[in-house]
């Protein structure tokens, strides 16, 4: 069984411009959750997708935003970049939300922002 | 607001013996709790977790301790073994999972030969 794939997993971008980030859940998982990763803060929520809709949110700005596809693949999309962006954005999947040991986590995209 | 901390960055320790992580909370409601280990370029994976309701939870090598009036848990390993060598985060959650993750910053263990 394949596992949660992320793509790309590197990426550099310039301040102010845009990005999209992919997740394509383990076959059959319906949510999708987000995470940042930075060294101080540790994994932050950013997001939860269940079956297309948003289900929870963390305490991100409106510049971070999501979607989540029929297929349950999900994309992540960051505005207006900040130099503060830059972190390994991880998403994770399980079958319906819940039950934490049960979620799977992707490799990760490295997000550079300069 | 850190609502979960892990106040070391690395720990080292000998191989065969061992290692201790700690995890501190600030959040009353948290009632489940959970530890992953991450290695470099691979995403966290799921280790070990304990709810409230007990004080402890002990899966192979690993043991998590929870105490509640000290809003703190730690993870015991024994033996270390060098494969053991990541970063180690503790998260919680409040309702018994229902809500979302909240991570602490992690802890480097090096496990040294």
């Amino acid at each position: 069984k394949a596992g949660v794939t992320q793509t790309p997993r590197y990426l550099i971008k310039t301040r102010g411009q845009q990005v999209t980030l992919s997740c394509s859940p383990i076959s059959g998982h319906r949510s999708v959750s987000w995470y940042q990763q930075t060294p101080g803060q540790g994994l932050q929520f950013l997001f939860e997708y269940f079956s297309e809709t948003q289900r929870n949110k963390g305490n991100f700005p409106g510049r971070f935003s999501g979607r989540q596809f029929s297929n349950s693949r999900s994309e992540m999309n960051v505005s207006t970049l900040e130099l503060g962006d830059s972190a390994l954005y991880l998403c994770a999947s399980s079958l319906e939300g819940r039950g934490y040991e049960t979620q799977y986590f992707g490799p990760g995209t490295r997000l550079l922002v300069l | 607001d850190q609502q979960v901390k892990q106040n070391s960055p690395s720990l080292s320790v000998q191989e065969g013996r061992i290692s201790i992580l700690n995890c501190d909370y600030t959040n009353s409601m948290f009632d489940y709790f959970l530890w992953y280990k991450k290695y470099p370029a691979e995403g966290p994976t799921f280790l070990i977790s304990i709810s409230s309701i007990k004080d402890k939870n002990e899966d192979g090598r690993f043991t998590v301790f929870l105490n509640k009036s000290a809003k703190h848990l730690s993870l015991h390993i024994v033996p270390s073994q060098p494969g053991d060598s990541a970063v180690y985060f503790c998260a919680a959650s409040a309702l018994q999972g229902a809500q979302k993750l909240v991570f602490g910053q992690g802890t480097r263990l090096t496990i040294n030969p």
